[in-house]
């Protein structure tokens, strides 16, 4: 079965800082991978995915994700941070079965201090 | 274009009672799923839709959830009766189709707590 894994259950940077949020799939196949992120009370944005082509991907607000198939990741980077980026960070993998389902790992907190 | 729309936004009841939540997706988008966030946890999938047929309900715990999608577009979400376990946020998420091009739209979910 497949599965995601973000080593990081929160992560603080400071403002102006770069960012990189780790994840880890597993999958015996070429992955569909994603980052979502989720803001207090808001549901799951989609910021960028990777179906296949070049592995580094650019998404909205500035993030960008890079497939590395050799180490099974999938990290998520921003060069500078912002205060609005805290939020939660989810890593997903979809695998297609006679339909789309996205597997999610357990999320990284991002804390932005000024 | 009008989001995922899912209400109540918040609730809490006693163990034992029942429990509805409700979606509208995004108009046009012909597949639906749910989702249980646990607290620390990404969202599992409870059940997809596409139009009125639920094509993936393995994760459902069909003793006390069901769900329904009459017409193929607004959707229920029901436990009964509900235990202290299930409080989580129930997510709604909706798409065009189910192709692995079509962009999942998460709703802001409803937040249930069991007491």
């Amino acid at each position: 079965a497949q599965s995601v894994t973000q080593p990081d259950i929160h992560i603080t940077v400071s403002e102006g800082a770069s960012l990189e949020l780790r994840c880890n799939y597993s999958y015996g196949a070429t992955p569909y991978l994603f980052w979502y992120v989720q803001s207090p009370g808001q549901g799951l944005q989609l910021l960028l995915k990777y179906f296949s082509g070049d592995t580094l991907v650019q998404g909205i607000k500035g993030f960008e994700a890079e497939f590395k198939r050799s180490q099974s990741s999938f990290n998520l980077r921003k060069p500078s941070v912002h205060w609005s980026d805290a939020a939660e960070y989810f890593c997903a993998v979809g695998e297609y079965t006679g339909g789309f389902k996205t597997i999610f790992g357990a999320g990284t907190r991002l804390f932005v201090k000024a | 274009e009008a989001g995922v729309v899912q209400s109540p936004r918040y609730k809490i009841i006693e163990k034992k009672q029942p429990v509805a939540f409700w979606c509208n997706p995004i108009s046009g988008h012909n597949t639906l799923y749910w989702y249980r966030q646990n607290l620390g946890q990404g969202p599992e999938l409870l059940i997809r839709y596409e139009n009125e047929e639920a094509v993936d309900d393995s994760q459902l715990p069909k003793d006390r959830f069901s769900a329904e999608r009459l017409k193929g577009v607004d959707s229920t979400l029901k436990i009964q009766p509900a235990e202290l376990g299930d409080s989580a946020v129930y997510l709604c998420a909706s798409s065009r189709g189910l192709a692995r091009t079509d962009t999942q739209y998460f709703g802001p979910g409803t937040r249930l707590t069991v007491l």
